[in-house]
């Protein structure tokens, strides 16, 4: 059974520039949320999307947004990069969007802004 | 909000010890807590799962205790070995707030041979 598979794994981006990454879930999960992982600030929620509609969505600037599509998979986009934005982004999915259910996490993607 | 803290941030233990890693939680109104292993530069493994309702979860060496009352969870290893070096991260799932999971900052595992 295929794992969380996220692309690319690695990405270096110049300031000023948008970035675009992938997390295919689980086969048969709906759920998919995506967090950010820095040294400073531990991992933070950004998102969450089920059956292609933002569910839940943390706190962070416009500049980060993202989508499902109907086969699941999600994209998130973050435009205009700072160089606080490096960072390794990871996604998780569930089987569906109700508590109880637990997360299985992709193995990111490693993000770097110069 | 929500906020977890895991104590000790490092721990550096000689194989073979049993050991137990913190994790605390500030609101006790949780629908489950789940215990994450994640190796350098890598995504999370999911270890352990306990539902609220739950006391306690047991995998392999591995036994993860919950007690929501007090806010408090602990992930015991039995028999530790080199190939648990890793940091070990808690993350519990609450009733209110949006956010999907809040983690712990984590703790960095050393298991010396």
């Amino acid at each position: 059974k295929a794992g969380v598979t996220q692309t690319p794994r690695y990405l270096i981006k110049t300031r000023g520039q948008q970035v675009t990454l992938s997390c295919s879930p689980i086969s048969g999960h709906r759920s998919v949320s995506w967090y950010q992982q820095t040294p400073g600030q531990g991992l933070q929620f950004l998102f969450e999307y089920f059956s292609e509609t933002q569910r839940n969505k943390g706190n962070f600037p416009g500049r980060f947004s993202g989508r499902q599509f109907s086969n699941s998979r999600s994209e998130m986009n973050v435009s205009t990069l700072e160089l606080g934005d490096s960072a390794l982004y990871l996604c998780a999915s569930s089987f569906v969007a109700e508590p109880g259910y637990g997360y299985t996490f992709g193995s990111g993607t490693r993000l770097t802004v110069v | 909000k929500q906020e977890v803290t895991q104590i000790p941030a490092a721990l550096s233990v000689p194989e073979g010890e049993n050991l137990v890693l913190n994790c605390s939680f500030t609101d006790s109104a949780i629908y489950n807590l789940q215990w994450f292993r994640q190796d350098p530069g890598k995504g999370l493994t999911s270890l352990l799962l306990i539902q609220s309702s739950q006391r306690e979860q047991t995998s392999g060496r591995l036994n993860a205790s919950l007690d929501k009352s007090s806010g408090r969870s602990t992930l015991y290893i039995a028999a530790s070995q080199p190939g648990d070096s890793a940091t070990y991260l808690c993350a519990v799932s609450s009733q209110g707030g949006s956010e999907k999971l809040v983690f712990g900052k984590g703790t960095k595992l050393t298991v010396n041979p």
